[in-house]
């Protein structure tokens, strides 16, 4: 079966450059997460996406960016990286549900590993 | 606000011992659900369960089983018989229904099953 797919896998930065991170959702799925997990931390909601639209936001930076595109696809843009932004990005999708009951079970990629130096 | 408490940072069994990861959570939504993730050392997530709020019965996967019980805010994950490849981060995460369905997680469990 088809799973979430994160591109690049690893990805190594200097201080105050810019990141770009990728995600394809599960076909059909058209929710996007976005996480972070910190070294020896627990992942952290940053952003979500529904039909192209945000949905919500949680403890992103203002440095990030992050949008949904036609084809589903979504991308995290990080400016002005810093030394705490390395960390394992995970995206995550899950499919829409009619109504507001119900769970969306997130189905996480396999995550980008950012190394800021 | 949501919460969900992994008091035990780190845990080491010997294979084939029982083990159960614990999971405290709270929120005032009436509607909710668990989960329960896995992270390997390759550190990808891996689903589990998922249980809603409404549904207390417990339930029996193969070796794992969880129980949920709302009268202490708890949905405890056992491992029957460890064997070395369970050896991995657990995560434990709350979903508020009529939210945007984000996970809140816990802080995780290191779990490590000695041969």
């Amino acid at each position: 079966a088809a799973g979430v797919i994160q591109s690049p896998r690893h990805l190594i930065k200097e201080k105050r450059e810019t990141a770009t991170l990728k995600c394809y959702p599960i076909p059909r799925h058209d929710t996007v997460y976005w996480y972070q997990q910190g070294p020896g931390q627990d992942p952290q909601f940053l952003i979500s996406f529904y039909e192209k639209m945000q949905s919500d936001k949680g403890s992103i930076p203002d440095r990030f960016s992050a949008q949904q595109f036609s084809d589903y696809h979504s991308e995290l843009n990080m400016s002005s990286l810093e030394l705490g932004d390395s960390a394992l990005y995970f995206c995550a999708s899950s499919p829409v549900l009619t109504g507001t009951s119900g769970a969306n079970v997130l189905t996480f990629g396999a995550g980008s590993r950012l190394t800021v130096l | 606000a949501q919460k969900v408490t992994q008091a035990q940072t780190e845990i080491s069994v010997v294979e084939k011992e029982d083990v159960t990861l614990d999971c405290v959570y709270e929120t005032r939504d009436t509607t909710y659900y668990l989960f329960w993730y896995k992270q390997p050392p390759s550190g990808e997530l891996v689903f589990l369960i998922r249980r809603n709020s409404f549904d207390e019965q417990n339930e029996i996967s193969g070796r794992y089983s969880w129980n949920f019980q709302k009268s202490t805010s708890s949905f405890n994950f056992t491992i029957t018989a460890s064997q070395v490849v369970d050896s991995a981060v657990y995560f434990c995460a709350l979903q508020v229904s009529g939210s945007a369905r984000q996970l809140t997680f816990g802080s995780g469990t290191q779990l490590t099953v000695l041969p």
